[in-house]
């Protein structure tokens, strides 16, 4: 199975300033056909289910806001928000389609200083 | 738009078989760029994907369940189905349903998920 390893665990961060997660694949999830990485970020607040923010490690779902955005190719990737809000305080998860079985990060939770 | 509920047995005694139901609304489970998925939490940790089925029934399961995971889809209901054979109580978690697109190439990103509904194992 690909192992996807999130840093840090936890971070706390001040309101309008940024917030950087980092997720590392033990194996490249870019499938050089299409020269697309198959990597996805999810958030996660309390009681809901997961809400995709990003896939193709750098494309923003339709309605997500633009603070929020993915980087990275092969085996190492970031979502940053760019100024934290209040409402982005929850859990956040990469997760990899390259090969089954789908894998997940064990998150990271963002939090306010 | 596209809207998935589950249902199902909220309490199951251990080694008895887990069934839910994923009831697809707003479109088709027979769409061909989507695949229809269980991912479960335990409380307080991450998320396991468990399978996926398509419409033509193919199914890909977790080799960690694949032992004890059937799916089966009904399109005449537009709904999708997991079974969990032989519980225990490390089975315990939020199981939702998920809609995952395709490309063509590999499925890439989950974007509509049921609200979720909590089983517990428990005797």
């Amino acid at each position: 199975d690909i192992v996807l390893t999130q840093s840090p665990d936890s971070l706390a961060v001040s309101l309008g300033e940024r917030a950087t997660i980092n997720c590392k694949s033990s194996q490249s999830v870019l499938y050089r056909s299409n020269n697309k990485n198959y990597l996805a970020w999810y958030q996660q607040k309390p009681g809901q289910p997961p809400k995709l923010l990003i896939y193709w490690a750098s494309t923003r779902e339709a309605g997500v806001p633009d603070r929020f955005s993915g980087s990275g190719s092969g085996t190492d990737f970031t979502l940053t928000i760019s100024s934290l809000q209040a409402e982005d305080v929850a859990v956040y998860y990469c997760q990899q389609y390259y090969r089954s079985p789908q894998t997940f990060g064990q998150g990271t939770k963002v939090e306010l200083k | 738009q596209l809207q998935l509920q589950e249902s199902g047995s909220g309490l199951v005694k251990p080694s008895q078989t887990l069934s839910l139901t994923c009831a697809v609304s707003g479109g088709s489970i027979s769409s061909g760029d989507s695949s229809w998925n269980w991912i479960r939490q335990p409380p307080g940790k991450g998320l396991e994907w468990i399978g996926y089925i398509y419409h033509s029934g193919t199914t890909y399961y977790n080799p960690s369940l694949k032992s004890r995971v059937t799916m089966s889809v009904d399109k005449s209901k537009n709904q999708f189905s997991l079974k969990l054979s032989s519980v225990i109580a490390a089975d315990t978690a939020i199981y939702y349903c998920a809609r995952a697109r395709f490309d063509g190439y590999y499925f890439y990103g989950t974007d509509v998920w049921g609200q979720g509904t909590t089983v517990t194992v428990s005797s």
